[in-house]
């Protein structure tokens, strides 16, 4: 299947500063990525589409300004958490679709990045 | 009323058993539907994916689709510790175009 990478893995930050997390598919190009959240012991939020070359599409709720997405390339989508606060901590999954072969439009998911703001 | 409806568990069988696992959904514009597995602290791995209703068979998972009733399931069989788990059932209106729209994710446990 296809393989979606994030880094980091792990961060751990203090109040008020801002964290990236990258999202590349690695053997195949993704023009829409999807970022997520996930809360101990709930299930996975959608919080936004990433389009490449134009602006991210942030579901209800979401602050844009708070999150801001970056889809760069066809391989690379970047989540930005602007002044993080404790309330943020959280699980980052993001997603891409393939467009080609056996998975055509099949989600794949990275391995998730976890959020510690301290 | 949650849009995904999924007992989180824990459901506790023991090892060689037939595992059902099952979602139900409000919103009939769901086309597509997906089953994922995750591992604690790790990224879901798409286990079954199907497209409108009726059945698919993958090894010893089988996914049904019945979108008349709004419910999906996903059936393991012979159970092995390794599948021991969380299982999200997951759903969407355009396949790979939209975002997915998740169950809360049922915690599985096989015992030896």
């Amino acid at each position: 299947g296809a393989v979606v990478s994030q880094h980091p893995s792990r961060v751990i930050c203090k109040s008020g500063t801002s964290v990236k997390i990258e999202c590349r598919s690695l053997d195949f190009q993704a023009t829409t990525m999807f970022w997520y959240r996930q809360f101990p012991k709930k299930s996975l939020m959608l919080m936004a589409t990433s389009n490449e070359g134009s602006k991210a599409t942030y579901e209800q709720g979401v602050e844009k300004d708070k999150f801001l997405i970056n889809h760069a390339s066809l391989t690379l989508s970047t989540l930005t958490v602007t002044s993080a606060h404790p309330e943020d901590s959280s699980f980052y999954i993001c997603s891409a679709p393939t467009t080609s072969g056996r998975n055509y439009n099949e989600q794949f998911f990275g391995p998730g990045t976890r959020l510690t703001v301290l | 009323q949650k849009e995904v409806e999924q007992d989180p568990g824990p459901l506790s069988v023991p090892e060689g058993a037939i595992v059902s696992l099952n979602c139900t959904y409000s919103n009939s514009a769901f086309q597509y539907f997906m089953w994922y597995r995750q591992y604690s602290r790790k990224g879901p791995e798409l286990l079954m994916y199907t497209y409108s209703s009726g059945n698919k068979e993958d090894g010893r998972f089988t996914a049904q689709v019945d979108k008349s009733s709004k419910y999906i399931s996903l059936f393991i069989r012979d159970s092995q510790p390794s599948d021991s788990a969380t299982y999200l059932c997951a759903m969407s209106f355009w396949g790979g175009a939209d975002g997915l729209t998740f169950g809360k994710g049922t915690h599985l446990i096989i015992q030896p």
